[in-house]
């Protein structure tokens, strides 16, 4: 069975750091990947994702993840969080056109102004 | 509604009991699909829906849950003597079509909390 890993349980930055939380995965064949988000109070929401193409893709808010295949890792980056960012962060993958998501622990972001 | 709604949005129980929870998923998604959130860990695929019909209960933990989509609209998630562990957010996702490129839109969930 496949597995997500999130090796950070909690981040704490400053605002105008530079984010990259990171994520792993164990399944070998075609995979999509997906950041979603969960902000204080709100429900799970999609940051960006990848299915094909650019290895490197932009999402919502200034976020963009690099798929390295070799590194079976798909790593979510920020140049320079915001106070807003604080949230909790969820790696989620499914194979090919399995619909079957599978989320990692998740991330907990804090900003402190 | 314009997103994904469960009801409620917190149920208590004492440990025996019997509880549905319910989830309205965006009108037009064909699948509809439930997870559980246990606390500290990510959700957990239980059961997805294409149309009316369970096409993988794969996730279902045992016999005491299950769940239907009578109409392929609003599902109903059900959990018979409720155990402990059975304790946690459920949330309920819809997506237009099944393309594991699809989007996922999650509804706000059903904390569910077992005395």
């Amino acid at each position: 069975a496949q597995s997500v890993s999130q090796h950070n349980h909690h981040v704490i930055l400053s605002e105008a750091a530079s984010l990259e939380l990171g994520c792993n995965y164990s399944y070998g064949g075609t995979v999509n990947l997906f950041w979603y988000v969960q902000y204080p109070g709100q429900h799970l929401q999609l940051l960006l994702k990848y299915f094909s193409g650019d290895p490197l893709v932009k999402g919502i808010k200034g976020f963009e993840a690099e798929f390295i295949k070799s590194k079976f890792s798909f790593n979510l980056r920020k140049p320079s969080v915001q106070w807003s960012d604080t949230a909790e962060y969820f790696c989620a993958v499914n194979e090919g056109s399995n619909y079957k998501l599978t989320f990692g622990k998740g991330t907990l972001l804090t900003v402190n102004p | 509604g314009a997103g994904v709604s469960q009801t409620p949005s917190n149920k208590v129980t004492e440990k025996g009991k019997y509880v549905e929870l319910r989830c309205d998923p965006i009108s037009g998604h064909t699948a509809l699909y439930w997870y559980r959130q246990s606390l500290g860990q990510g959700p957990e695929f239980l059961i997805y829906f294409q149309g009316t019909g369970a096409a993988d209960d794969s996730g279902l933990p045992n016999d005491r849950f299950f769940a239907v989509r009578p109409e392929g609209s609003v599902s109903t998630l059900k959990i018979q003597r409720t155990e402990r562990g059975d304790s946690a957010v459920y949330l309920c996702a819809s997506s237009f079509g099944t393309s594991g490129s699809n989007e996922q839109f999650f509804g706000p969930g059903t904390r569910l909390t077992v005395l």
